[in-house]
Order: C-alpha cells, then structure tokens, then sequence
C-alpha cells in the first residue's frame, strides 16, 4: 500500500524544547513538504524540497528546520525559536504540478 | 502576486440542496494548475480535482462539477444533491508552472455543514 505516514499523531512540546516530526513516503515521489495549519489560515507552506539533499523555504520557514538524506524521509523539527508552534502540521508529496497526496498530519500543542 | 481567494467562510445547507463554493484566483503566470481538496473531520486531505490553465472544459465527476473560467479567473465547486457526508472543509488551491517550487498556495477554506 502506496502513501505517507506521519508520527506521532499528537505531540505535545514544553516550552523550550525541540521537537521533530516525521514523514515518510513510499510512493516514488521526489518533492515533498510540510505545510503549517491554524484555525481559520488555511495551509501555508513551511518547506518544500523537489530533490534529495534539497530545500527551500517557504512563507513561514522562520523557527523551523528541515533535512532531506533519503527520497522516502522529509522529518521537520520545529525549534524553541518558533513562538506560536501550536498547530496543525501536515505533510506532503508530488511528482511535479501533479496532485499532492497528503499525509494523515500531526497535531502539536504547547504546553 | 499569487493568491486564491475563497470568500465563503462556512456555508450551511439541508441533504439534497445544490451548493457552490467559490474560488478566485490570481496569479501572473499563463501556465498554472488549480486543485480542490477536501478535509473531513479526521484531518487528513483528499485531492479531488487538478485543472491545467490551458483546459477550460468543465468536469463533472458524480455529484460534482466544476466550473472554471480564465475570463473571471474563477474555479468554482458545484455539489448536487448534497448529503451529510460531503460536511467537510475544501480548499482550493493553485500552483504555478513558472515559479521554481511545485508547492501549492491555498485558499483559507470553506467549511460545509449538511444538515439531514
């Protein structure tokens, strides 16, 4: 079964702390991302990556890191710079302008 | 600059009304695609629709359709008959063929409540 898998589901963050979030596809797909949503915002791009050791920021890139080592892997950390990381995080992937498949996303409070 | 714009905020209707859910894009680039997702309660995001700029040709798919028109750089979603299930937010979104990035920019969502 073809797809992107994220872990954890829920993930709750002290202030101060570093946390990563994972994603994983198994699809073939060279671009992924990671997109931030909050109640009412829509999606907005955090990363985005087209090739492997590749990426670019997006609009809201300030306050979290990426790294792309293997096609399959696209883990997002989300430092203690980033002031307001309580959100809706999901994941992404594409071959090309075709149809992103998202992942099932994770959820991230501060406590 | 891009941007897409869905004006309806949260929409509410009874099973077996028809519903429309706008989306005005904008963008600078003549070679473009325009999507719509679906996100149920669970969260996760189901692709519905990929439409290239250069196919203007509305598509019906079941209950749905869609209406796109460059004219008035419109995307609209058309539900007929709708039913409890279809309670969802969707998004419309857009991408652009000419910027060096794939990623999507999206609306802010409409959020649908069928109603029995």
């Amino acid at each position: 079964d073809g797809g992107i898998t994220q872990s954890p589901k829920y993930l709750f963050r002290k202030e101060g702390q570093n946390v990563t979030l994972s994603c994983e596809q198994n699809l073939n797909h060279d671009a992924m991302y990671w997109y931030r949503q909050d109640p009412g915002q829509g999606l907005r791009l955090i990363y985005y990556s087209q090739i492997v050791n590749d990426f670019q920021k997006g609009d809201i890139a300030e306050g979290y890191s990426v790294s792309r080592e293997k096609k399959e892997s696209f883990p997002l950390t989300v430092t203690s710079a980033q002031k307001n990381p309580t959100a809706f995080y999901l994941c992404a992937s594409s071959i090309g302008h075709n149809e992103q498949f998202f992942g099932p996303g994770t959820r991230l409070t501060v406590l | 600059a891009q941007k897409v714009t869905q004006a309806q905020t949260e929409i509410s209707v009874v099973e077996k009304e028809d519903v429309t859910l706008d989306c005005v894009y904008e963008t600078r680039d003549t070679t473009y695609y325009l999507f719509w997702y679906k996100q149920p309660p669970s969260g996760e995001l189901v692709f519905l629709i990929r439409r290239n700029s250069f196919d203007e040709q509305n598509e019906i798919s079941g209950r749905y359709s869609w209406n796109f028109q460059k004219s008035t750089s419109s995307f609209n979603f058309t539900i007929t008959a709708s039913q409890v299930v279809d309670s969802a937010v969707y998004f419309c979104a857009l991408s652009e063929a000419g910027q060096a990035g794939t990623a999507l920019i999206f609306g802010k969502g409409t959020t649908l409540s069928v109603s029995s």
